[in-house]
């Protein structure tokens, strides 16, 4: 098993500009979710799907879009990317929510100019 | 809004020495999670807790759930260089269904 995969490690952008940042996993989870995490800040909770067809908004969701077509994938988009979106962004999944493990995938580092 | 604050911010300690990081909160969690993360990777699960006063042991990480669970500690004894990372903890929101990640420890172990 690959586990979370996500793509790109890095990116940079121009400020306007769009993307999609991919998330993958192959462990039949029913549960993702995007962070970002921040300096001084811990991991903030950005969309999340509790399955395929289902998203909801977690605490930062502004500025982002998602979608869950399949059970494997959670991409994340950026409509039109600003400065303060910055940030490292982790994809995690997990058989349901509540307290089950969470397992994150690398992370992609995105700098916004 | 829940949330997590950890205590110290950053540690830096010698090998062998022992440590004790903190996890506070004014909000009762249904359950609390630690987490370690190096440069560069995700966070990886340590431990899960979900009953008020639960100690956990792994090996030499204890983890502690308050009684009133709103807050837990971790201890480790005779902290090794492969200790090293930032310490997360996220407690399970009111309705169970998602995290809140506090800010994190960062600790460095010193051989």
């Amino acid at each position: 098993n690959a586990g979370v995969t996500q793509t790109p490690k890095f990116q940079v952008l121009k400020t306007g500009q769009s993307m999609t940042l991919q998330c993958a996993q192959d462990m039949n989870h029913e549960y993702m979710s995007w962070y970002r995490q921040d300096p001084g800040m811990g991991l903030r909770l950005i969309h999340y799907s509790v399955g395929a067809g289902i998203t909801d908004q977690g605490e930062v969701p502004n500025g982002y879009n998602v979608s869950r077509s399949t059970t494997e994938d959670f991409p994340l988009r950026l409509l039109s990317a600003a400065p303060s979106q910055t940030s490292v962004y982790f994809c995690a999944s997990s058989y349901s929510n509540g307290v089950e493990t969470q397992y994150f995938g690398p992370g992609t580092r995105l700098l916004v100019l | 809004t829940q949330l997590l604050e950890q205590s110290p911010q950053f540690l830096s300690i010698q090998e062998g020495e022992n440590l004790t990081v903190y996890c506070n909160s004014s909000s009762v969690f249904s359950s609390l999670q630690w987490y370690r993360q190096e440069p560069g990777e995700g966070p990886v699960l340590l431990v899960t807790v979900v009953t008020g006063g639960e100690v956990k042991k792994l090996k030499r990480l204890t983890f502690q759930f308050g009684d009133a669970r709103k807050d837990s500690s971790l201890h480790i004894t005779a902290a090794q260089p492969g200790d090293t990372g930032l310490y997360l903890c996220a407690g399970t929101d009111n309705y169970g269904q998602n995290f809140v990640f506090g800010p994190g420890t960062r600790l460095s172990v010193l051989p």
